[in-house]
């Protein structure tokens, strides 16, 4: 069935160096959208990506969307303690199913 | 501050016990979901409502009973659970079920089950 995987589960950073997450989708989607949870916090969205290739960004955060529309990745330049939390990726199949993915749980270290 | 509200936030029950769960949404949206969180497990999507009306079950065991008067509201009765039940239960909300719409979510219940 429909899979929406991320890598890595788990990762620590010094401040200031850079992080990003993969998100694999096994079939083709339509969007991908991400999300933010930070610890004991509910997920919040980011931003959503629609078109094959895209890449936006959100001041020191770049998403990018892979042009078979079955990968997106969110790379944060520089991290900062406030970018602590765990991130997910949710894809949306061209039959309007959603499917979260696992969830990056990004560690800062001041 | 979340346009979408839980209660209670925690909730300790035991397994032979009836409780409910309680979301509303202060955003206008039309559609409304509930959600469960386990340790290192991907959000699992357990109802959805479109306009009041369900039109997802997601395999949900019978012991979770939803419940959506109008569309601003959402309940989730629990009876009978399992201790593997015990999770964080999220209830979301988004303007309508199409393809753009962004779930906002809100603070959840941290259900245990003893």
């Amino acid at each position: 069935g429909q899979q929406v995987m991320q890598i890595p589960q788990y990762q620590h950073v010094q401040e200031g160096e850079d992080f990003t997450t993969y998100c694999n989708s096994s079939t083709t989607l339509s969007n991908i959208q991400w999300y933010k949870q930070r610890p004991g916090g509910h997920p919040v969205f980011l931003i959503q990506l629609v078109k094959s290739g895209e890449v936006k960004k959100q001041k020191r955060l770049t998403f990018q969307f892979g042009e078979a529309k079955k990968n997106s990745s969110l790379h944060i330049t520089a991290t900062q303690t406030t970018d602590v939390g765990t991130y997910f990726c949710a894809g949306r199949s061209t039959g309007n199913q959603f499917y979260f993915g696992t969830g990056t749980s990004l560690t800062v270290i001041p | 501050e979340t346009g979408v509200t839980q209660t209670p936030r925690h909730l300790v029950m035991g397994m032979t016990n009836k409780k409910s769960l309680k979301c509303e949404q202060h955003l206008g949206h039309n559609a409304m979901y509930w959600y469960k969180q386990s340790a290192k497990k991907p959000l699992e999507l357990m109802f959805v409502y479109n306009f009041k009306e369900q039109t997802e079950n997601n395999s949900v065991p019978s012991r979770f009973s939803p419940e959506c008067p109008n569309s601003s509201h959402l309940f989730l009765h629990l009876h009978t659970l399992q201790p593997e039940d015990s999770a964080l239960y999220l209830c979301a909300s988004s303007q309508d079920r199409g393809q753009s719409s962004p779930l906002h979510f809100g603070n959840g219940t941290r259900l245990t089950v003893t």
